[in-house]
């Protein structure tokens, strides 16, 4: 079946614009997850989503970030003002229930702060 | 905090030889622990897990096992192939946010035929 799927898979942006990351999970998956890969880094936790409801956003870096999930599916991690700092792979996972279910991960999506 | 350190590459090695990469964890309690593995182009995957002290994860010819007393989760293959180059992280899930995984920086193994 088709696994968890992210677009755009390349963004540029200039500072101080705004950004929208979509994540498109495995179909049936009720839990989902951000989280954000910096170079030569392993990925760090960002928020997780219950079903509709951010269960833990406690790794969003500051206001600036925003993740939502209205129908209990895809979900947007959105970006205010960006910087040049927030340049990292951003990587979407899913798993069925949450907990210590397996997390299927999405390829990522790159994004570039100019 | 919960943190993970694993061993730096890259780690260059010859088809066949013995391949040990050393991961050690600081946690509050028990965690669950965990390899996954990134190969050229594809996204993140996982490997093995262990959720209890002593347990041996494996698969694909991988094995680690979770040792409480030195808090290690060492990944090691007998022999490897070119088809195991790849990223390797060693990851921790706290027993009190089990969803909440911490990576180690990765280490990129790279096998020569």
């Amino acid at each position: 079946g088709a696994g968890v799927s992210q677009t755009p898979s390349n963004k540029v942006t200039e500072k101080g614009k705004y950004v929208e990351l979509r994540c498109d999970p495995i179909s049936g998956h009720t839990a989902l997850y951000w989280y954000r890969q910096s170079l030569g880094q392993g990925p760090e936790f960002l928020i997780y989503f219950q079903g509709t409801g951010a269960a833990d956003d406690s790794g969003l870096p500051n206001d600036r970030f925003f993740a939502v999930r209205p129908e209990g599916s895809v979900s947007t991690l959105k970006i205010q003002r960006t910087e040049r700092g927030d340049s990292a792979v951003y990587l979407c996972a899913s798993s069925m229930t949450g907990s210590t279910d397996t997390q299927y991960f999405g390829p990522g999506t790159r994004l570039t702060v100019l | 905090g919960n943190s993970v350190t694993q061993m730096e590459g890259p780690v260059t090695l010859s088809e066949e030889a013995f391949l040990t990469i050393n991961c050690t964890y600081t946690a509050t309690g028990y965690p669950s622990l965990f390899w996954y593995v990134q190969y050229p182009g594809e996204g993140l995957q996982l490997l093995l897990k262990a959720t209890k002290a002593d347990d041996k994860g494996s698969n694909k010819g991988f094995e680690a096992t979770y040792r409480k007393e030195t808090t290690s989760f060492h990944l090691e293959k007998g022999s490897v192939q070119v088809s195991d180059s790849a990223v390797y992280f060693c990851a921790l899930s706290p027993l009190s946010n089990d969803y909440k995984l911490s990576f180690g920086a990765g280490t990129t193994v790279t096998v020569r035929a």
